[in-house]
């Protein structure tokens, strides 16, 4: 069955720390779909990023980054130059195939609660 | 933004009454997810839907049932609510067809307690 394990609870740094939030995952899936979420304070979810299994090619937006390292079943998330509006919950999730077709189902991890402080 | 709007999106309710949360999309997308936050768990699939009157089960489904009759609306019914229903509850819509694999957008969630 496919699971999602975020390890860090909760993250406490400094600003302008860097910070890496992890992910590991388990699916006996060939094809799958990664994600992270954003959730701050006031309780929405943001969508922050997809990820195919078929491209572990990193991503860097701003700066935000994500390494995707299928041999380790990991998709990790570094945050460089932590900011106070940076705090949050971030959950990492698996897309679960479906048998309606697609893969629009998703398996969240228990979240990683990240606390900057100025 | 996606237009998903949910109600109530506040309720405290005595155990065992019923309980009925509405999802409403202005998105036209095929998929549509009740999930529930609790501290701990992350968010649990309890429910979604693939096409008007076409449902199935997460892996938190017992003590809930949905309907969908038409595209926009998405209903989830506690028959009996009970204290471990006390949660935040996300309705959330996706696309279909070549949009295999996309993003969920989620609603603004509505929080429930069950006394």
């Amino acid at each position: 069955a496919q699971k999602v394990t975020q390890a860090q609870t909760e993250i406490s740094v400094v600003e302008k720390e860097d910070v890496t939030l992890d992910c590991v995952y388990e699916t006996r899936d060939t094809t799958y779909y990664l994600f992270w979420y954003k959730q701050p304070p006031s309780g929405e979810l943001v969508f922050l990023i997809r990820r195919n299994s078929f491209d572990e090619q990193n991503e860097i937006s701003g700066r935000y980054s994500w390494n995707f390292q299928k041999s380790t079943s990991s998709f990790n998330f570094t945050i460089t130059a932590s900011q106070v509006v940076d705090s949050a919950v971030y959950f990492c999730a698996l897309s679960e195939p479906m048998f309606s077709g697609g893969y629009n189902k998703l398996i969240f991890g228990a979240g990683t609660r990240l606390a900057v402080h100025p | 933004d996606a237009g998903i709007t949910q109600s109530p999106r506040h309720k405290v309710t005595e155990t065992g009454t019923p309980v009925t949360l509405r999802c409403h999309q202005t998105e036209n997308h095929r998929y549509m997810y009740w999930y529930r936050q609790d501290p701990g768990h992350g968010l649990r699939l309890i429910h979604y839907s693939y096409g008007v009157k076409d449902t199935d089960k997460g892996e938190v489904s017992d003590g809930y049932s949905v309907s969908r009759s038409k595209t926009e609306d998405f209903l989830l019914t506690l028959e009996s609510a009970t204290s471990s229903q006390t949660s935040v509850y996300f309705c959330a819509i996706s696309g279909s067809g070549r949009n295999l694999g996309g993003e969920l957008f989620f609603g603004e969630g509505s929080r429930l307690t069950v006394l």
